[in-house]
């Protein structure tokens, strides 16, 4: 079993759907989590990151962590056609600088 | 700032031959790390660097593959002899232990290497 399990998908879905990406991981001492974003043909970008419990918004988005559970969200709320893109968990422990990714999802928001 | 640069930004060679990538960080960071992406396997940790000195290099898949960094703006990744199987996007990332937070990872726009 790998530290981070992701569903590679494809997710596909309509214009202003609210979209749910998912991660479980194995690894209690993880402490930061994190979502990038990748375009195709590009390289990841840091689209926003937690500490530890709890959840964070940003504009559209909104990540969510259960460490109980070992399983982050990240939300999309009216999602849009340039969403579209591979999103990538990733997680380290506090004071390491070494993040582990999960496989990616790749999502399809179609017009 | 001009990001990460990655050079070439495509490679196709034959099997066999030898391919060098290479990467520009980001000035004033202090970790640099190669990274493999493939379909079936996603993105893959090769090596990583900490003030050009090689910290990690339990992903390098096997010896046909190293990796230097002899100063702070350079690094290059080495595959000799190249295999089919080694068709993939490679990615140049680096990063600053200065900066608040996880330790951003700020990625180039990758060279996608093709074996035939």
């Amino acid at each position: 079993q790998k530290e981070v399990e992701q569903d590679p998908g494809p997710l596909s879905v309509p214009e202003g759907a609210i979209v749910s990406l998912n991660c479980t991981y194995s690894n209690s001492a993880f402490q930061y989590f994190m979502w990038y974003r990748q375009y195709s043909r590009k390289g990841p970008e840091l689209l926003m990151y937690t500490y530890s419990s709890g959840n964070k918004e940003d504009g559209r988005f909104t990540a969510q962590v259960d460490k109980s559970s070992k399983y982050i969200s990240l939300f999309i709320r009216d999602s849009q056609p340039s969403d579209s893109a591979t999103y990538l968990c990733a997680m380290s422990q506090g004071g390491s600088y070494i993040p582990t990714f999960g496989r990616g999802t790749s999502l399809i928001v179609h017009p | 700032d001009a990001g990460v640069i990655q050079s070439p930004r495509h490679e196709v060679t034959e099997m066999g031959q030898e391919v060098t990538l290479r990467c520009k960080p980001i000035s004033g960071h202090d970790y640099l790390f190669w990274y493999r992406q493939t379909m079936m396997r996603g993105l893959e940790l090769l090596i990583y660097f900490n003030n050009n000195v090689p910290i990690d290099d339990s992903g390098m898949p096997e010896d046909r593959f190293s990796a230097k960094m002899p100063n702070a703006s350079f690094s290059t990744l080495k595959i000799q002899p190249s295999e089919p199987r080694d068709s993939a996007v490679y990615f140049c990332a680096s990063s600053s232990r200065g900066r608040p937070g996880p330790g951003e990872q700020f990625f180039g726009p990758g060279t996608r290497l093709t074996v035939l």
